[in-house]
């Protein structure tokens, strides 16, 4: 069946550190990839997306390009803020219609 | 913008009491679905509903749980007699379309602790 996997958390990082959270997947057909955020006491938000091999989803300075051939789709950042701590949700949406998650990266910007 | 909105936002209830948590999906939306978080854990896909019927659940939807659009707007998920193991954050999701490319709409969740 499809499963998501991600890099366990915690990361804590200095504010305008490079941020890469690692998430592969495991799906049959060609599922829609996808990095949701929840903040501190909030709901989950789309942060980016990409449906398609070698679509890079992008927004506020988050980037995760959809590899095809080793399954991935990892989160980078650049310089990542202290407003940028949140749990980082990696999912897949195949067919089916229902999303599904990977466990939650935590991560944690010092100033 | 227009958003999910769900009630109540924290509920806390004892063990073997009925429970009934509300969400407002985005109005033109089709899809609805319920997960569940329960602290520090995953978030886990329960039940996707569309055109009046449940198109898929999981393991964790077994007949304690049932969902419900009673009327055009609102759609409710009701646990009949409510379990420990049944404290977690609850999300409702809508999406327009069903195929692997449309986005899910989160609302903020509803916290249920069970006693």
């Amino acid at each position: 069946g499809n499963s998501v996997t991600q890099m366990e958390g915690p990361v804590t990082l200095s504010e305008e550190a490079f941020l890469t959270i690692n998430c592969t997947y495991t799906a049959t057909g060609y599922p829609s990839l996808f990095w949701y955020v929840q903040y501190p006491g909030e709901g989950l938000q789309l942060l980016l997306k990409a449906t398609k091999a070698d679509d890079k989803g992008s927004n506020k300075g988050f980037e995760a390009t959809y590899r095809k051939e080793t399954t991935s789709f990892h989160l980078e950042k650049g310089s990542v803020q202290v407003s940028d701590s949140a749990v980082y949700f990696c999912a897949l949406k195949g067919q089916g219609g229902k999303l599904i998650f990977g466990q939650g990266t935590e991560l944690s910007v010092k100033p | 913008e227009p958003e999910v909105t769900q009630t109540p936002s924290h509920q806390v209830t004892q063990m073997g009491q009925e429970v009934i948590l509300r969400c407002v999906p985005i109005s033109n939306h089709l899809y609805f679905y319920w997960y569940r978080q329960i602290l520090g854990q995953k978030v886990e896909f329960l039940v996707s509903f569309y055109n009046n019927e449940i198109s898929e659940k999981s393991e964790i939807f077994d007949d304690q749980f049932s969902v419900e659009r009673p009327d055009g707007s609102n759609f409710t998920l009701k646990i009949r007699s409510t379990k420990l193991e049944d404290s977690a954050m609850y999300f409702c999701a809508s999406s327009e379309q069903g195929a692997n490319t449309g986005e899910l709409f989160f609302g903020e969740g509803s916290r249920l602790t069970v006693l």
